[in-house]
């Protein structure tokens, strides 16, 4: 059982790149969501979803765009990537539709802007 | 909005030693997790708290959680090397989103 399968694990982006961060869940999910990481802030939400065609803005949404076309597949788009977006990302589901179940964490993607 | 917070952010203890990880939240909410977190890894689930009073056990850690002081505690006994890690919580909040506090690493020392 693969559980949250995020690609890549790691990347490096010049200013002004775009990019896709790829997330997969085989364990029929209805939640997803996307959360970054930096030192001494914890996890801060992206954006999420309660369902395939519905998606919601998180807490740090600018810059990023989500889709989900899916309920295995949750990809986060960088428009044009910014230093300030150098972070870790990590995607997560949960089986309840609200959310409010525990989440399951993907490995994580290392991204930096330069 | 939502705020939590953990203390302390940073903990160095020696094995056999005994402490507590404090998590405060400052709205209504009756669900609460506490994950681990190696240095370089993804976050893996240690304990889901429903309920007022809940209290759950796992080897030398325990968590609690009292939705009147909006507090949960996460209580290490007897530490051992193999605990070292960032230890976060989160709550669930508004429209059931997760807020997690901002970590607390744990250091257990010889």
């Amino acid at each position: 059982n693969a559980g949250v399968t995020q690609t890549p694990k790691f990347q490096v982006l010049k200013t002004g790149q775009s990019m896709t961060l790829q997330c997969a869940q085989d364990m029929n999910h209805e939640y997803m969501s996307w959360y970054r990481q930096d030192p001494g802030m914890g996890l801060r939400l992206i954006h999420y979803s309660v369902g395939a065609g519905i998606t919601d803005q998180g807490e740090v949404p600018n810059g990023y765009n989500v889709s989900r076309s899916t309920t295995e597949d949750f990809p986060l788009r960088l428009l044009s990537a910014a230093p300030s977006q150098t972070s870790v990302y990590f995607c997560a589901s949960s089986y309840s539709r609200t959310g409010a179940g525990e989440a399951f964490f993907g490995q994580g993607t290392r991204l930096t802007v330069v | 909005e939502l705020k939590v917070e953990q203390n302390p952010l940073f903990l160095s203890m020696q094995e056999g030693k005994n402490y507590t990880i404090y998590c405060n939240y400052s709205t209504t909410s009756d669900r609460l997790y506490w994950y681990r977190q190696d240095p370089g890894k993804s976050l893996e689930s240690l304990f889901v708290l429903l309920s007022n009073g809940a209290v759950k056990q796992e080897g030398r850690l325990m968590a609690s959680l009292d939705t009147k002081a909006r507090l949960s505690t996460l209580h290490i006994t007897a530490a051992v090397h193999d605990l070292s890690a960032t230890y976060f919580c989160a709550v669930t909040g508004t429209a059931s989103k997760l807020t997690f506090g901002t970590g607390t690493r744990l250091q257990v020392t010889l």
